[in-house]
C-alpha cells in the first residue's frame, strides 16, 4: 500500500526561527510532491509543489526533494505565529494523490 | 479559491438515515474527489470522478456512493449513516498548476452521526 509518513508533532519553534518539516513516501513511481497548510477548522491550502530533485524556493518557504531517498521536506524561514497550523505532505503519481496525516507546527511569539 | 462550494457545511443526523453531501464547482474541472479527514488518519479518498457518469472507488468507499450527472456537481451519499462516518468531508478538484496536476479543496462539511 502506498504510504506517506510524517511526524505528527507538535513541532514547536520560536518566532523568527527556521521550521523544518519532513515527509517520506513509499512509492518510487511518485512524480509530484506537494505541501498544504491547514488551519484548525479550515480546508487544506496549497503552499508549495515540487517535481524535480533539489530545492524550490517561494518567499519564506523552501521545498526540498530527494527522490533517491524518497524524502520531501519543507523549510519555513523567519517563522511567524501565523504559520502555526498543520502541514500536510502529499504525493502524486497522476490524478490520484496520497496525503500524509500532517505535522502540527506551533510558532511561539 | 478554486470555485468550489460544499453544502451543507454542517449536519447532524441520526444513525440509519440517508445523507447526501453536495460539491459544486464553477470552472469545468474534469476530476473531482471526495475525502474524509479524521484525527490521526489524514485525508483518505472515498470516491473520485473523471467525468460525467464516470466514477471510481477510493481506499475507504464502503458505505458511500457517488453520482455525477453534471460536470459541476459531485454528490456523496451515505445510504444509511453510521457513527463511524462522523467526520469532516472535503471535496477537491484537480487543476493544472505549474505543469502539475494539483488538487484544490472546498471548505468542507462537518458531519456528525448520533
Amino acid at each position: 500500500q502506498k504510504e506517506v509518513e510524517q511526524n505528527s508533532g507538535p513541532l514547536s519553534v520560536p518566532e523568527g526561527a527556521i521550521a523544518s518539516l519532513n515527509c517520506t513516501y513509499s512509492d518510487r513511481g511518485s512524480q509530484s510532491f506537494f505541501w498544504y497548510r491547514q488551519y484548525s477548522g479550515k480546508s487544506p491550502e496549497l503552499i508549495m509543489s515540487i517535481y524535480s530533485n533539489g530545492d524550490k524556493e517561494d518567499g519564506r518557504f523552501t521545498a526540498q526533494l530527494n527522490k533517491a531517498s524518497q524524502y520531501v521536506s519543507l523549510l519555513i524561514r523567519d517563522s511567524q505565529p501565523s504559520d502555526s497550523a498543520t502541514y500536510l505532505c502529499a504525493v502524486s503519481g497522476g490524478f490520484k494523490t496520497i496525503f500524509g496525516a500532517g505535522t502540527r507546527l506551533f510558532v511561539k511569539a | 479559491d478554486a470555485g468550489i462550494t460544499q453544502s451543507p457545511r454542517h449536519k447532524v443526523t441520526e444513525t440509519g438515515t440517508p445523507v447526501t453531501l453536495r460539491c459544486h464547482q464553477t470552472e469545468n474541472h474534469r476530476y473531482m474527489y471526495w475525502y474524509r479527514q479524521d484525527p490521526g488518519h489524514g485525508l483518505r479518498l472515498i470516491h473520485y470522478s473523471y467525468g460525467v457518469k464516470d466514477t471510481d472507488k477510493g481506499e475507504v468507499s464502503d458505505g458511500y456512493s457517488v453520482s455525477r450527472s453534471k460536470t459541476e456537481d459531485f454528490l456523496l451519499t451515505l445510504e444509511s449513516a453510521t457513527s463511524s462516518q462522523t467526520s469532516v468531508y472535503f471535496c477537491a478538484i484537480s487543476a493544472t498548476s505549474g505543469g502539475l496536476d494539483t488538487q484544490y479543496f472546498g471548505p468542507g462539511t462537518r458531519l456528525t452521526v448520533l
